[in-house]
C-alpha cells in the first residue's frame, strides 16, 4: 500500500531565504511522485512530477525536487522564497495512475 | 477555457437535504476523481472513474453516489446531508497511466447547517 508522510505541518521562512519541504513515501512498486500547491481558497496546481526519468526534477516558479530511492524521499526545495509562495503544499504518490495518495500537507509561510 | 469545472462553487444547505455537485472536463481525459478536503486540509480520494466505470470506491458512506453520464462528466450526489459532510470537494481528471498528472477543478465549498 502507498503512503505519504510530510514531516512538517508548517514551515516558516523569510523572503529571499531557501525553502525545504520534506516528503517521504512508502510504495511497493516504482512510484510516480508529485508536488501540488494550493493557494488560499484556490484549487490545486501541479508544481512538478517524477516519473522514473531524471531524479532531479525542475518545476514551475523555481521549485525543484530530488527523488532519492534509498531514502524514500522526494523533498521540495527553492533557493529563494517569494511572498507569493505562501500556500499549502501536498506531496502525492501514485503506483498505478488511478489511485493518488496525498500527504497531509505542509503550510508554507513567508515572512517579509 | 476552463479545463476542469465544478458547479456550484459554494453550497450552503440544511441537514437532511439532498444535493448534487457537477463536474465537467474538456481535456479528453479518461479518468475522473472526487476528493474530499476536510477543515485540516487533508485530501482524501472518494471515487475514481475510468471511461464511465467505477475504479476506486474508498470507504465512503453510501449516501454519496457518483454518476458518470459520459467520460467528460462525473457528478456527485449526496443524500441526507450531515454536518460532517461540510468540506471542500474537488473534482479532478487525468489521462490513463501511472505517470499522468491530475488536473483539479476549483473546488466546491459545502457547508451543512
Amino acid at each position: 500500500a502507498q503512503s505519504v508522510t510530510q514531516l512538517d505541518s508548517h514551515v516558516s521562512v523569510s523572503e529571499g531565504t531557501p525553502v525545504l519541504l520534506r516528503c517521504n513515501y512508502s510504495s511497493s512498486y516504482s512510484p510516480s511522485l508529485f508536488w501540488y500547491v494550493q493557494h488560499p481558497n484556490k484549487g490545486l496546481q501541479l508544481l512538478l512530477k517524477y516519473t522514473s526519468a531524471a531524479t532531479l526534477v525542475k518545476g514551475i516558479n523555481g521549485f525543484e525536487a530530488e527523488f532519492k530511492k534509498s531514502e524514500t524521499s522526494f523533498h521540495l526545495t527553492k533557493p529563494s522564497a517569494h511572498m507569493s509562495d505562501a500556500a499549502e503544499y501536498f506531496c502525492v504518490v501514485s503506483e498505478n495512475g488511478q489511485n493518488f495518495v496525498f500527504g497531509p500537507g505542509t503550510r508554507l509561510s513567508v515572512l517579509p | 477555457d476552463t479545463a476542469v469545472s465544478q458547479t456550484p462553487k459554494y453550497l450552503v444547505t440544511q441537514m437532511g437535504n439532498d444535493k448534487s455537485i457537477k463536474c465537467e472536463q474538456n481535456l479528453g481525459h479518461d479518468t475522473m476523481y472526487w476528493y474530499k478536503q476536510d477543515s485540516k486540509k487533508f485530501l482524501k480520494i472518494m471515487f475514481s472513474y475510468n471511461n464511465k466505470e467505477l475504479i476506486i470506491n474508498e470507504t465512503v458512506p453510501n449516501r454519496f453516489s457518483p454518476k458518470s453520464p459520459d467520460k467528460a462528466h462525473l457528478n456527485l450526489h449526496i443524500n441526507s446531508l450531515e454536518l460532517g459532510d461540510s468540506a471542500v470537494y474537488f473534482c479532478a481528471s487525468s489521462p490513463d497511466g501511472a505517470e499522468e498528472t491530475q488536473y483539479f477543478g476549483p473546488g466546491t465549498r459545502l457547508l451543512v447547517l
